[in-house]
C-alpha cells in the first residue's frame, strides 16, 4: 500500500523567511501533484510533476521531483501572509490515472 | 461550465437515513474522482470513473455506498443508512487529462447525526 509523507505537518514561520515542504512516497511513481487548501474551501490545483527532475515555478513557489529518492519539495521563497493555507501532495500510485494518494497536509501560517 | 459544480453544499442526515450528492464535471473531462475529507486534512480515495465506466472502485465501502456517472446527468455518490463516521466533506475532481491534473469541486459537507 503507497503511504506519502509530509514534513512538517505544521509551519510557522516569518514573512520574508525561506522553507521547504517535504513529500515521501513509499513506490515508484512519476506523476506528483501539489495542491493548495485554504480552510473550508477546495483544493487548488499548484503543480503537476511528470517525471524525473521536474522542476515548476509560480511565484513564490517552486516543486521539484526526484523519482529515484521518491521525494518532492514545494520551497517557498520570502513567504508572505497570503501563502497561509494548508498544502497536499498526491501520488498516483500506479502512473495510471485512476486515483490519488495524498499525504496529510502542511500547514503553514506565515506571520506579518 | 469551467468548474467543477457539487449539490448541496450541506447536507445534514439523521443516522440510517439515505444520502445522496450530486456532482456536474467541468464539459469535455472524462474522469470523475470522489474522495472523502475527514479530520480536517486526510483525503480518502473513494471511486473514479472514465465517462460512464467505472474506472477504480477500489477505495468503495460497497455495502452502503454506490456510485454512478450516467450520460447527460450529473455524476452521483448515495450512502444508504448512514452512520456517524461517514460526516465528513465529499470533494469531487474531474480531469480531461491525466498530464493536466485534476480540478476538484468546492466539496459537500455531510453531518450524520
Amino acid at each position: 500500500e503507497l503511504k506519502v509523507e509530509q514534513n512538517p505537518l505544521f509551519l510557522s514561520m516569518q514573512e520574508g523567511k525561506n522553507y521547504t515542504i517535504y513529500c515521501n512516497y513509499s513506490t515508484t511513481s512519476d506523476r506528483l501533484y501539489w495542491y493548495r487548501q485554504d480552510p473550508g474551501k477546495s483544493l487548488e490545483s499548484l503543480f503537476v510533476l511528470l517525471s524525473n527532475g521536474a522542476v515548476k515555478q509560480e511565484g513564490r513557489l517552486m516543486a521539484s521531483l526526484d523519482t529515484k529518492a521518491r521525494l518532492s519539495t514545494l520551497h517557498i521563497t520570502a513567504a508572505v501572509h497570503d501563502l497561509s493555507a494548508t498544502y497536499f501532495c498526491a501520488v498516483d500510485p500506479n502512473n495510471a490515472g485512476n486515483m490519488l494518494t495524498f499525504g496529510g497536509g502542511t500547514r503553514l501560517m506565515v506571520k506579518p | 461550465g469551467e468548474e467543477v459544480a457539487q449539490t448541496p453544499k450541506h447536507l445534514v442526515r439523521g443516522e440510517g437515513q439515505k444520502a445522496k450528492l450530486y456532482c456536474a464535471p467541468i464539459k469535455g473531462h472524462s474522469y470523475v474522482f470522489w474522495y472523502q475529507q475527514v479530520l480536517k486534512n486526510e483525503f480518502k480515495f473513494l471511486i473514479s470513473f472514465q465517462n460512464e465506466n467505472v474506472f477504480d472502485e477500489t477505495g468503495m465501502p460497497k455495502e452502503r455506498f454506490s456510485a454512478k456517472c450516467l450520460p447527460n446527468s450529473p455524476c452521483s455518490l448515495e450512502i444508504q443508512a448512514t452512520k456517524l463516521e461517514d460526516s465528513a466533506v465529499y470533494f469531487c475532481a474531474s480531469s480531461q487529462s491525466l498530464v493536466y491534473g485534476y480540478t476538484f469541486g468546492s466539496g459537500t459537507r455531510l453531518t450524520v447525526v
